[in-house]
């Protein structure tokens, strides 16, 4: 079963556009909710991370909106550039426990 | 500063071959170990993970197994790799849970042929 829900599973946007990227989960024990950020042939890299007691973070161009009564989390990348094409992994993980759930990804292209 | 080093970054292995992946973690004491697989094009699936030096616990019944030796080192081996074992496989790190985000290696580009 699939802890966290990402959709969608591309996305194409054209450079200086707004990419958004959705993921939804059901466990509300879920308390830190990272962005990961994957170049092809790299590890993932932390990107953001928000924890349920904020409804937004954002750092540069890069903002995490957070609905707890709907359980949803999304990224917003502004003024989209083609050095962002890559893919976006969201996850979720609980205080107690060992290991983050992550979202299946988003492969995202941006078109200069 | 605390570093990771996963390698070899790219292996070519027969079937039916063993394998071995190294996965080390510096500048840290204790942490929590990962392995991750993740297939072309496909998200990112947990394979093992460790809470401490021969803890280790299995997400997926598999081919491969996993050990931690050491506190700071943690390998993934195969006695006899599959074709469906090729993929492309990362190690990470993190300080308890994780809360400050999982450290991910640089990867090994594993195929089976």
């Amino acid at each position: 079963q699939q802890q966290v829900k990402q959709s969608p599973q591309s996305l194409i946007v054209q450079k200086g556009g707004i990419s958004i990227i959705n993921c939804a989960y059901e466990n509300t024990a879920f308390d830190y909710f990272p962005w990961y950020q994957q170049f092809p042939g790299k590890g993932p890299a932390l990107l953001i991370a928000i924890r349920p007691d904020v409804s937004e973070k954002k750092e540069g161009r890069f903002t995490i909106s957070f609905n707890k009564s709907a359980k949803q989390f999304s990224l917003h990348i502004m003024d989209s550039q083609p050095g962002d094409s890559a893919t976006y992994f969201c996850a979720a993980s609980t205080e107690n426990g060992n290991q983050f759930y992550f979202g299946t990804g988003t492969s995202l292209t941006v078109i200069p | 500063s605390q570093t990771i080093h996963q390698w070899p970054a790219t292996l070519v292995q027969p079937v039916g071959s063993p394998l071995s992946l190294e996965c080390t973690v510096e500048g840290t004491s204790n942490p929590n170990l990962y392995w991750y697989r993740q297939a072309a094009g496909r998200g990112l699936q947990l394979l093992f993970y460790s809470v401490g030096i021969g803890q280790i616990s299995s997400e997926v019944p598999q081919n491969l197994s996993a050990s931690r030796p050491q506190d700071r080192q943690f390998i993934l081996s195969s006695k006899k790799l599959l074709l469906s074992d090729s993929g492309f496989y990362l190690c990470a790190w993190s300080v308890g849970t994780g809360h400050y985000g999982y450290t991910f290696g640089s990867g090994t580009r594993l195929t089976v042929v």
